[in-house]
Parts: C-alpha cells; sequence; structure tokens
C-alpha cells in the first residue's frame, strides 16, 4: 500500500495560466475524490469519481475547473486562467466502495498559489 | 451555513493529561461520523469513526461520543501525547456508503510537554 500520491507538491503560477494536478489513489480504491482546502477551513469537496465515471461534479466551484478519470485509475484536476482566489491546496482522496465503514484516504496534496 | 461546527480553534493541554476536541452538527441527515488529523504540509489523516447506531466507539488511546439527541460529538484522547499536536477535523456524511464527507474547520491540539 503505497498511498494516495500527488503531483506536484506546490505550484506556483501566475493569474491567467492553466495548471493541471496529477492524483494516483490507492491501487485497489474505485472512488477517488477531489477536495480543496482554504486557509483556516477544512476540506471541501468538489468531486469524485466511481471508477472512471465522474458522479458528481456540481461542486466544482466554476466551469475553468475540470477533472478526468480516464482509465479508472490516476485523476487529473485542471484550473483554467487562474485567478488569486484558487490559491488553496487541492487534496485528492480514495476509497474502496462497499468496504465496511468506508473512509476516505488523502494524499499530501497540491498547494497551488496564484500570483 | 456551516453544517459541522468546531467552535474551538485551538486547545492546548499538558502532556499525559486528556484532551477532548468537541464537534456540533446541524444536519440531521447525518449519521456517520469521522475524525481525521492533520500535520503541517500532509493530507489529513483517518482516526476513528462512528455510526449513529452507536454512542461510542473507542480505538486505543482515543474515543469517540457520539450525542444524537444534541448533535453533538466528542474526540477524547488519553493520554495525550507531544505527537498528537496536529489539527483536527470533525466530518460527517449521510450514511456510511455516501461519498460526500462535510467537515469542521478544525481544532488545533497542542500538547506541551
Amino acid at each position: 500500500d503505497t498511498g494516495v500520491s500527488q503531483d506536484p507538491r506546490h505550484k506556483i503560477t501566475k493569474r491567467g495560466q492553466n495548471v493541471t494536478f496529477r492524483c494516483d489513489p490507492i491501487s485497489e480504491h474505485n472512488r477517488l475524490y477531489w477536495y480543496r482546502q482554504t486557509l483556516g477551513q477544512g476540506p471541501e469537496f468538489l468531486t469524485y469519481f466511481q471508477n472512471e465515471a465522474q458522479l458528481e461534479k456540481s461542486r466544482l466551484l466554476s466551469d475553468r475547473f475540470s477533472a478526468e478519470r480516464p482509465k479508472g485509475s490516476f485523476s487529473t484536476l485542471e484550473i483554467q486562467r487562474t485567478e488569486q482566489g484558487d490559491s488553496a491546496m487541492y487534496l485528492c482522496a480514495s476509497s474502496l466502495v462497499g468496504a465496511t465503514n468506508e473512509k476516505l484516504f488523502f494524499g499530501s496534496g497540491t498547494q497551488l498559489s496564484v500570483l | 451555513d456551516q453544517q459541522v461546527k468546531q467552535n474551538s480553534p485551538s486547545l492546548s493541554v499538558q502532556e499525559g493529561r486528556i484532551s477532548i476536541l468537541n464537534c456540533d452538527y446541524t444536519n440531521s441527515m447525518f449519521d456517520y461520523f469521522l475524525w481525521y488529523k492533520k500535520y503541517p504540509a500532509e493530507g489529513p489523516t483517518f482516526l476513528i469513526s462512528i455510526s449513529s447506531i452507536k454512542d461510542k466507539n473507542e480505538d486505543g488511546r482515543f474515543t469517540v461520543f457520539l450525542n444524537k439527541s444534541a448533535k453533538h460529538l466528542s474526540l477524547h484522547i488519553v493520554p495525550s501525547q507531544p505527537g498528537d499536536s496536529a489539527v483536527y477535523f470533525c466530518a460527517a456524511r449521510p450514511g456510511a456508503g455516501s461519498y460526500q464527507l462535510t467537515f469542521g474547520k478544525g481544532t488545533k491540539l497542542s500538547v506541551i510537554p
């Protein structure tokens, strides 16, 4: 069990640029989640996949945000035309649906700074 | 509208004593609750959970108590150790298999040696 892996750990970008983050879940997990955490707040749900299907995306913050999980394994989160308000920690988590007391395992996150 | 509230942003406790972290919720649909611990520059790590059919769950030094009528839960750590110093998040969801966790803002615990 190598845990949930996220890349990069840190990203600094200029306003207006596009950024993409990658998440590799725990290999046998079929659910993958994206959360965002800003300073002083708890993680905020954005979207999730079950296998390759994106089953909930209404909580994505705007149409500048999109996520994919093309083969049901790793996932990417893209933010287009970044704004300073996008600066946050982006967390990925995975879980095994159907497990007793299903719980989320989080990665270390990608810290985004938009200048 | 915050559905999960942790009203104490911080808590300091002497090593060896009990730490009690509190959490209140407003959504009566929540019936599964979790505590996560977070160190700086790391993602949250699952600590302990409780289903609404129980009022207590214990795992080693960690015990979670649930009072459904008061919509209140608490995490007890005894004895507290310096390595327990972290931010603790309370989270809730409507059902053990539901996909979406709602988190509180967290309580920063400092255990003083």
